[in-house]
């Protein structure tokens, strides 16, 4: 497609259960981000997709929070057990190589409430 | 010390008036400098790069100063659309390191 689509647009969930967001990302852009964003806040990295490198999983704030990438294209955010601190704004990012000199084209993201 | 740091204002500013915000970074590796734009709600969208040499879009200039780790952002004839928060961002070679700093808000008034 034209532009980062994530899905769904909007997710309330209640404490406990898991959710899964997702994130398609621009043809070609072999690159993909996790972010997030709290209300007010600034972008906190999550987790980083290059190619079929290992991602890097340095962002990811407990081990309640995964992700994959299948193919190189489509990839998965999971949240398990979810808690009323994980409501945020979860951002995609594509690029079309790893993030120098290549500015990123994020989706609209997946807000995220957690009551 | 956070490695990227923005005023987060807000810039409160009158149509036509030309403002300018600074961001400052602490890695001396850094390798590449952006500025993003993030209306309220929206997801952030690139703006511009930011060269060495400095860099024009229409009325937005980008500058950077390695030398005191600095880059800056000038509008010039302020639109009420220019209001947003405006996000500075540095990666670095040799790995993946992306930064983005927490924005500068700003609000253009008619």
């Amino acid at each position: 497609g034209a532009g980062v689509s994530q899905s769904p647009s909007n997710k309330v969930t209640e404490k406990g259960k898991d959710v899964e967001l997702r994130c398609d990302p621009i043809s070609g852009h072999t690159a993909l981000y996790w972010y997030r964003q709290s209300l007010g806040q600034g972008l906190e990295f999550l987790i980083y997709f290059q190619g079929n490198s290992a991602p890097d999983k340095s962002g990811l704030p407990s081990d309640r929070f995964s992700a994959e990438r299948t193919g190189g294209s489509v990839s998965t955010l999971t949240i398990q057990r979810t808690q009323q601190e994980d409501s945020a704004v979860y951002l995609c990012a594509s690029s079309l190589a790893q993030g120098d000199n290549y500015g990123y084209t994020f989706g609209s993201g997946t807000r995220l409430t957690v009551v | 010390r956070k490695e990227v740091e923005q005023d987060p204002g807000p810039f409160n500013v009158p149509e036509g008036a030309t403002v300018a915000f600074n961001c400052t970074y602490s890695n001396s590796a850094s390798q590449s400098f952006f500025w993003y734009r993030q209306d309220c709600r929206k997801e952030p969208k690139l703006l511009m790069s930011v060269y060495s040499s400095g860099n024009e879009d229409g009325r937005f200039t980008a500058q950077l100063n390695r030398a005191s780790q600095y880059i800056s952002l000038l509008i010039r004839d302020s639109k009420l659309s220019d209001s947003a928060t405006y996000l500075c961002v540095v990666t670095y070679t040799g790995g993946f390191k992306t930064i983005f700093g927490a924005g500068t808000r700003l609000f253009v008034k008619a």
